[in-house]
């Protein structure tokens, strides 16, 4: 079974500083991967993704991401951390066979906290 | 408009009493998707429409739950004898196509509060 699991509830970080949110992710063939934010009472705002080609990937508000195969993750980075960045960040995965073909499946969320 | 539209925002409901929560696809969009999200969760899948065609309902909770898109652009998804349980945000998204891998946009979804 496909399945997406992100390892922290929370992650602390100083204004200014570098920050990692990790996500680790199971399926069947070739990954498509997802990272959503999503702020207090909005839905979820599409950051970037991975189909194919080069592994790191970059997206919306300066954020990137770096998918290994061979751990099987695809950690959400940013290289200086912003207090509007606080919210919760969502990894996704794609399911790629059977009827549900191209539906997501979500991993529990991660709450970014950063302090100034 | 530009985005998806969830309406309403909030909907407080009786147990037992029957609700109905809207979605207006961005223009366009051919696959349009409803979830549901627990507190403290991440979204769930419930159903998905290619236009007017519900192609999979495999997420749907109970036989309570129906969706709708006639005419392949507004959906409604409507939730019989609401229970407690049936407290979420139900959230919904489109994208141009589902198989492509392009991103699915959502809206800011509803926030059922059954009492």
């Amino acid at each position: 079974a496909q399945s997406v699991a992100q390892p922290e509830d929370q992650v602390n970080v100083a204004e200014g500083n570098p920050l990692t949110v990790k996500c680790t992710y199971s399926v069947s063939g070739n990954p498509y991967l997802f990272w959503y934010v999503q702020y207090p009472n909005r839905g979820l705002q599409f950051l970037l993704k991975y189909i194919t080609g080069d592994n790191l990937v970059k997206g919306s508000y300066g954020f990137e991401a770096e998918f290994n195969k061979s751990q099987t993750s695809f950690h959400l980075k940013k290289p200086s951390a912003l207090v509007s960045d606080s919210a919760l960040y969502f990894c996704a995965v794609r399911v790629n066979y059977g009827g549900s073909q191209g539906n997501l499946i979500f991993g529990k969320g991660t709450k970014l906290s950063v302090k100034p | 408009g530009a985005g998806v539209s969830q309406s309403p925002r909030y909907k407080v409901a009786k147990r037992g009493q029957d609700v109905a929560l809207r979605c207006d696809p961005i223009s366009g969009h051919v696959s349009l998707f409803w979830y549901q999200q627990a507190l403290g969760q991440g979204p769930e899948f419930l159903t998905y429409f290619q236009n007017e065609a519900q192609l999979d309902k495999s997420g749907l909770p109970s036989d309570r739950f129906f969706a709708e898109r006639p005419e392949g652009s507004v959906s409604t998804l409507k939730i019989q004898r609401t229970q407690q349980e049936d407290s979420a945000v139900y959230l919904c998204a489109s994208s141009s196509d589902r198989a492509s891998g392009q991103p699915q946009h959502f809206g800011d979804g509803t926030r059922l509060s059954i009492l």
